[in-house]
């Protein structure tokens, strides 16, 4: 049973164009993530809900819009592309509670070409 | 400043070797430390928390000295498949749960 699963694992798409990535977990946590990691392999973090309220929002382009419909889903949604959106997005999940890790998703490839 | 700093890496490392990373973090109210490991091109899993009077898991030995801000890990007799980038991370509390993570540091043992 994969306990926090993304969806796709690779996409590759044109400039311009309006794409999303699904996430879901089955753990029962009441955060979840999403994570963008570059080409320098640095992670770091864009969103984070919780009990499906947003809490954190770095700095990221409003292209980029996360939707929660519920505890165990996150998904993200880009629009209009761009090459610099290239990278290995992760979602992740956690409880709240001090010392509890957060689970990861596989990730997904994004390629704009 | 970086909120989390790490070695920058690489280690090259003979197997059997005993290796340490280093990592610093700047804000003195982060409530939880945590030693991930990223394979290459896998997501990032959960090696060992960190807890205020030090921990071991097998040949892993984590420590945590709050007044200087300051995380460590040890790993004793490597393993070629201890290979991997390991990643300091931090927890933030006030509610906001987030995890911040190192830029890494990566590890290769070779026989």
């Amino acid at each position: 049973d994969t306990a926090v699963s993304q969806t796709p694992k690779y996409l590759v798409t044109q400039m311009g164009n309006d794409k999303s990535i699904k996430c879901e977990q089955n753990l029962g946590h009441d955060t979840m993530y999403w994570y963008k990691q570059d080409s320098k392999k640095f992670l770091k973090i864009m969103f984070s809900y919780n009990n499906k309220e947003l809490i954190i929002n770095e700095t990221v382009p409003n292209r980029f819009s996360p939707k929660s419909p519920d505890k165990a889903h996150l998904n993200l949604h880009i629009n209009s592309l761009e090459l610099g959106d290239s990278a290995v997005y992760f979602c992740a999940s956690s409880q709240v509670a001090r010392d509890t890790e957060a689970f990861f998703g596989q990730g997904t490839r994004l390629t704009v070409v | 400043r970086k909120e989390v700093e790490q070695d920058p890496g690489p280690f090259n490392v003979p197997e059997g070797a005993t290796v340490a990373f280093n990592c610093t973090y700047s804000n003195s109210a982060s409530q939880s430390f945590f030693w991930y490991r990223q394979d290459c091109r896998k997501e990032p899993k959960l090696l060992m928390s960190v807890y205020s009077s030090g921990n071991e898991d097998g040949r892993f030995t984590a420590q945590l000295n709050r007044a200087s801000q300051y995380i460590s890990l040890l790993i004793r007799d490597s393993k070629l498949s201890d290979s991997a980038t390991y990643l300091c991370v931090v927890k933030e509390g006030g509610g906001y749960n987030k995890l911040i993570f190192g830029a890494g540091t990566r590890l290769a043992v070779h026989p």
